[in-house]
């Protein structure tokens, strides 16, 4: 079965620099999520989107930013990298919202040096 | 703001036995969604189970089941006939079902490590 795609798998910046992470949901899924995931840590809640629209926002700094498209794909942008965005991202995707399950991507492993 | 708690950072099993991981949760609503997730050195995000508010009965999937305590808040994971490859950091999750808000509030994980 397809599940959700997220690239790419392994990403190194440096500081002050530009980072764009792409995710691919389950088709026919229309919810997508991003997490943020530091080194020993539980994943933190970025944003979703549903149906293309923004429907929920956690913390995410301002120098990040995201958006879904018509193909339901989502970027999320980061800007003015800073050491402590070294992390794991996860996107995840569900069908709609309510009882549905999230399905995690493999993440992007973003390295700041 | 619901907050979870897993006060096992790490765990450790005989193969073939049984292991409890443990998770309570605090949150003010009445229905919600309740998971855990299994994360691997291979660092994907696996779901293991889930159990709905609502439902009384204990969910199950082959060799993991819950006891949810919804008075006690309380939703901990059993795994029977432990296997090598259950080995990883295990999260429980909470989910509110309402509108808008159906971000997952993670644990801090409980590190399983399963001995041959």
């Amino acid at each position: 079965a397809a599940g959700v795609i997220q690239s790419p798998r392994h990403l190194i910046k440096e500081k002050r620099e530009t980072a764009t992470l792409k995710c691919y949901p389950i088709p026919r899924h229309d919810t997508v999520y991003w997490y943020q995931q530091g080194p020993g840590q539980d994943p933190q809640f970025l944003i979703s989107f549903y149906e293309k629209m923004q429907s929920d926002k956690g913390s995410i700094p301002d120098r990040f930013s995201a958006q879904q498209f018509s193909d339901y794909h989502s970027e999320l942008n980061m800007s003015s990298l800073e050491l402590g965005d070294s992390a794991l991202y996860f996107c995840a995707s569900s069908l709609g919202v309510g009882n549905q399950p999230q399905h995690f991507g493999d993440g992007t492993r973003l390295s700041i040096l | 703001a619901q907050t979870v708690t897993q006060s096992q950072p790490e765990m450790s099993v005989q193969e073939a036995e049984t292991v409890t991981l443990s998770c309570t949760y605090d949150t003010s609503e009445s229905d919600y969604y309740l998971f855990w997730y299994k994360q691997p050195p291979s660092r994907q995000m696996i779901l293991v189970i889930r159990q709905e508010a609502y439902k009384q009965q204990n969910a199950t999937e082959n060799r993991f089941s819950v006891n949810f305590q919804k008075a006690a808040k309380s939703f901990s994971l059993k795994i029977s006939d432990s296997q090598l490859g259950d080995a990883a950091m295990y999260f429980c999750a909470y989910r509110s079902t309402q509108g808008g808000s159906e971000k997952l509030v993670f644990g801090k994980g409980t590190k399983l490590t399963v001995n041959p």
